[in-house]
């Protein structure tokens, strides 16, 4: 299994829509989670913390399942600005190893 | 200003020059790493330095060297450059997270490195 596994896409999906990506990881044991965007040939921007409780930030909803081993994004009302590639990022195993990028989901939103 | 800066932003050189990729950073973060990414693959870890002196390899470290004298500045080094080794390189930092955990990484613009 690797890593940080997640759908490529595209997701074209139109303006208003609501669209979620799921991403799986292996190591049960991991503390951190993430979702970064990146827009094409830019660096990766963080998005949002993935916390045990989920978290939302306006249009964004994060959830974390660890039974599961999987982290959600869900973003509600679709905006063209949203077009951009999502990446999961977790972090496997302790404190002192750097984090794992996912390839990540790529989203386009459509007039 | 950025927090993170990469220097050059675009570099066109030739096959077995030696080429220096400098990153440095105002957020004072101990951590900091090296990333290539390729389409289709993804980032893929280069080297990382946790401090100063500090240095370990990524998942595709042949190639490529690093040095991280000072907190702020990390840079990446190609001996010898190779064709394939043309990609969009990204620095980023981190600060440490006590045990539990890691905080988020913060990438600088990149830095677009052709070899011809």
């Amino acid at each position: 299994r690797k890593e940080v596994e997640q759908d490529p896409g595209p997701f074209n999906v139109p303006e208003g829509a609501t669209v979620a990506f799921n991403c799986t990881y292996s190591n049960s044991a991991s503390q951190s989670f993430f979702w970064y965007r990146q827009d094409c040939r830019k660096e990766p921007k963080l998005l949002m913390s993935v916390y045990s409780s989920g978290n939302e930030d306006g249009r964004f909803t994060a959830q974390l399942n660890r039974a599961s081993q999987y982290i959600s994004l869900l973003i509600r009302d679709s905006k063209l600005s949203d077009s951009a590639t999502y990446l999961c990022v977790v972090n496997m195993r302790s404190g002192n190893t750097p984090l794992v990028f996912g390839k990540g989901t790529r989203l386009s939103v459509i007039a | 200003d950025a927090d993170v800066t990469q220097t050059p932003r675009n570099r066109i050189t030739k096959t077995g020059k030696r080429i220096m990729l400098e990153c440095s950073q105002t957020k004072g973060h101990d951590r900091m790493y090296w990333y290539r990414q390729d389409p289709g693959l993804g980032l893929r870890l280069i080297y990382y330095s946790f401090d100063v002196k500090d240095i370990n390899k990524g998942e595709i470290s042949d190639g490529y060297s690093v040095s991280r004298q000072a907190q702020a500045k990390f840079s990446l080094s190609l001996e010898s450059a190779i064709p394939n080794q043309t990609a969009l390189y990204f620095c980023a930092t981190s600060d440490k997270l006590g045990t539990v955990g890691v905080e988020a990484q913060h990438f600088g613009d990149g830095t677009r490195l052709s070899i011809l």
